[in-house]
């Protein structure tokens, strides 16, 4: 995931917001993707905001968009232990299928 | 999630052996891919596949190969394992009915170790 990066780890204290960032590169993306990983499991889609969107919010999840400096956040309000998992992000890709391209994961730690 | 087996889950093999990683869906859903997850890259596209018989390379297809008979069976095969290819395999599958915006439903993994 070249193309999508992301800081490899983050701990915040339960109760606390959490703030996961992203850049990326493809300014043609048309959706950005943030997934949730919890140990042992595969990945679960969180949210998606589309690329003429700045913000989108969904109960504790903010997803904020800067378009310009391909620049993305996920932020969890009041967060709690068991948001503790990997965060991707990930950007779509034009072509047939759709596939896309992923972060390398932020691994969020929870502490009491 | 979206009815998505992979099997086995686990498996250590030697290396220069052949393996092939299974991945069944039941959703009937018509785009399936596989991803490989390695620490510090994230998820790294292997193959997809858009319908039955239609395959195409991701960013990382080098030394596997992909195979698409059925709908919902997707297979991948390493067809001379090497130590490099030690990871955990993703299998994903996506609809074409929900959308632009169909999201991935992920399998919970294959962990395969190369010795």
């Amino acid at each position: 995931g070249e193309d999508v990066e992301q800081s490899l780890f983050l701990s915040v204290r339960e109760g606390d917001s959490s703030v996961i960032n992203c850049t990326y590169t493809d300014s043609s993306s048309t959706y950005l993707y943030w997934y949730k990983q919890e140990p042992g499991a595969g990945l679960q889609l969180l949210t998606y905001i589309f690329s003429n969107m700045d913000m989108k919010q969904d109960q504790r999840l903010t997803v904020l968009l800067n378009k310009k400096d391909k620049h993305l956040s996920l932020r969890i309000a009041d967060t709690q232990t068991g948001d503790s998992a990997i965060y991707f992000c990930a950007e779509s890709k034009e072509g047939s299928a759709r596939q896309l391209t992923f972060g390398s994961g932020t691994q969020l730690t929870v502490l009491p | 999630d979206a009815g998505i087996t992979q099997s086995p889950r686990h498996k250590v093999t030697e290396t220069g052996t052949p393996v092939t990683l299974r991945c069944h869906q039941t959703e009937n859903h018509r785009y399936m891919y596989w991803y490989r997850q390695d620490p510090g890259h994230g998820l790294r596209l292997i193959h997809y596949s858009y319908g039955v018989k239609d395959t195409d390379k991701g960013e990382v297809s080098d030394g596997y190969s992909v195979s698409r008979s059925k709908t919902e069976d997707f297979l991948l095969t390493l067809e001379s394992a090497t130590s490099s290819q030690t990871s955990v395999y993703f299998c994903a599958t996506r609809s074409s009915h929900e959308g632009e915006n169909s999201p991935l439903h992920f399998g919970n993994g294959t962990r395969l170790t190369v010795t």
